[in-house]
């Protein structure tokens, strides 16, 4: 078992580029959930996915961030023109319906820096 | 809105000592985690307390819950210099978003050898 694969693990991008963040949940789990690290932060949830439905999006900027969790493939976040204020740890973490005690799975993020 | 806040933001001791780091929280909880980060890496699950809970262990982990005073605390005893790493605990208010975790800031352990 793979665990919750991220990638890329590292990716720079110009401003004004687009930014897309892969994340495969662990094997039998149907729920992704996205989190944003800005340094010396903790993690900020972003938006809680099932396949072909966001649940919750509470925690995504209204502009220029989307997300998605198709019926085949991984999860993508995606950021549009990205700006410096973009550059932070992003990590995926999954669950079966019911996480029960044993928590979340994260990945091991994807660090974006914007130059 | 709820957050988990870890205190000391530091803590730097000797291989073989036990490490104690708290957690406080401002609204009502359902459960309540830690997790480890380790330096540029994911996180890993630790142990989660519910909060009709006070205490729970977990091989070197010992996690107390005190709902009247909306705090944690986690022990690691005896501990190793692998034990050096971030460690958060979040908290999910429950009802209908029991899956959006609040982090706190995190402890920086480090166990020197």
């Amino acid at each position: 078992n793979a665990g919750v694969m991220q990638n890329p693990r590292h990716l720079v991008r110009r401003r004004g580029q687009e930014a897309r963040l892969r994340c495969s949940p662990m094997k039998g789990h149907s729920h992704v959930y996205w989190y944003r690290q800005l340094p010396e932060e903790g993690l900020k949830f972003m938006v809680y996915l099932q396949k072909e439905n966001i649940i919750d999006e509470s925690g995504m900027p209204k502009e220029r961030f989307s997300a998605e969790f198709p019926k085949e493939g991984p999860s993508i976040l995606r950021i549009q023109q990205v700006v410096r204020g973009d550059s932070a740890a992003y990590f995926c973490a999954s669950s079966p319906p019911t996480p029960g005690s044993y928590g979340y799975t994260f990945g091991s993020g994807t660090r974006l820096t914007v130059v | 809105s709820q957050q988990g806040e870890e205190d000391p933001q530091a803590l730097s001791i000797q291989e073989g000592e036990n490490a104690t780091m708290n957690c406080s929280y401002k609204t009502s909880i359902n459960n309540l985690q830690w997790y480890r980060q380790n330096s540029g890496r994911g996180l890993v699950h630790l142990i989660l307390i519910r909060s009709n809970e006070r205490e729970k262990h977990s091989g070197r982990l010992r996690v107390t819950l005190d709902t009247s005073k909306k705090s944690s605390s986690l022990l690691i005893t005896a501990s190793r210099a692998a034990d050096t790493a971030s460690y958060f605990c979040a908290t999910d208010a429950g009802g209908g978003s029991n899956y959006k975790l609040t982090f706190g800031k995190g402890t920086l352990l480090t166990v020197n050898p």
